[in-house]
């Protein structure tokens, strides 16, 4: 089946804009993270969903970010006024369940000039 | 935060010889799982190892955890040059959060033909 899918593959925006960034789950999932990876990194923790609601959202760097899962599937990463430091790559992840194996979408690579 | 460390930070060897990356990590775990990583994208699954395992094979590969020392080892057989990537180790919290995985920098390996 489907594998994660993160739309868009590359963002370009100006530093104060306001950003959206899609991640469309594998069907079936219940859980959904977000993660961020910089230059050099390993990736780090946003935000994790169980079903619609954001159970740990405690590696959201600041209150510009904010993440949405309204009917449970499909989640957004909402990012307003960008910084230049907010370029990196930002991955969405899936998994059954919590605890288990989690599955990668291609991430969107977000560029702040 | 970064937990796991691997080790070496770069690995390049010919085809058909053995590759061992190496992870270290500081807190309780739940389990330890292996990545991939093509071009800084998406990353790739490769296999979980829970707190009371020991070993675990997966076609060439063979991951060992050692919670006494709070270390794992990845072992890649008979490496080819598809197997050129980024590995990282990520492990997940005992406890309630299990399903935060954290991740060290990773290890680049370069397979040459």
């Amino acid at each position: 089946g489907a594998g994660v899918s993160q739309t868009p593959s590359n963002k370009v925006t100006e530093k104060g804009k306001y950003v959206e960034l899609r991640c469309d789950p594998i069907s079936g999932h219940t859980a959904l993270y977000w993660y961020r990876q910089s230059l050099g990194q390993g990736p780090e923790f946003l935000i994790y969903f169980q079903g619609t609601g954001a159970a740990d959202d405690s590696g959201l760097p600041n209150d510009r970010f904010f993440a949405v899962r309204p009917e449970g599937s499909v989640s957004t990463l909402k990012i307003q006024r960008t910084e230049r430091g907010d370029s990196a790559v930002y991955l969405c992840a899936s998994s059954l369940d919590k605890g288990v194996k989690q599955f990668f979408g291609p991430g969107t690579r977000l560029t702040v000039l | 935060s970064q937990q796991g460390e691997e080790d070496p930070q770069a690995l390049s060897i010919q085809e058909g010889e053995n590759a061992t990356m190496n992870c270290s990590y500081k807190t309780s775990i739940n389990n330890l799982q292996w990545y991939r990583q093509n071009s800084g994208r998406g990353l790739v699954h490769l296999i979980l190892i829970r707190s009371n395992e020991r070993e675990k094979h997966s076609g060439r590969l063979r991951v060992t955890l050692d919670t006494s020392k709070k270390s794992s080892s990845l072992l890649i057989t008979a490496s080819r040059a598809a197997d050129t990537a980024s590995y990282f180790c990520a492990t997940a919290n005992s406890g309630g959060s299990n399903y935060k995985l954290t991740f060290g920098k990773g290890t680049l390996l370069t397979v040459n033909p």
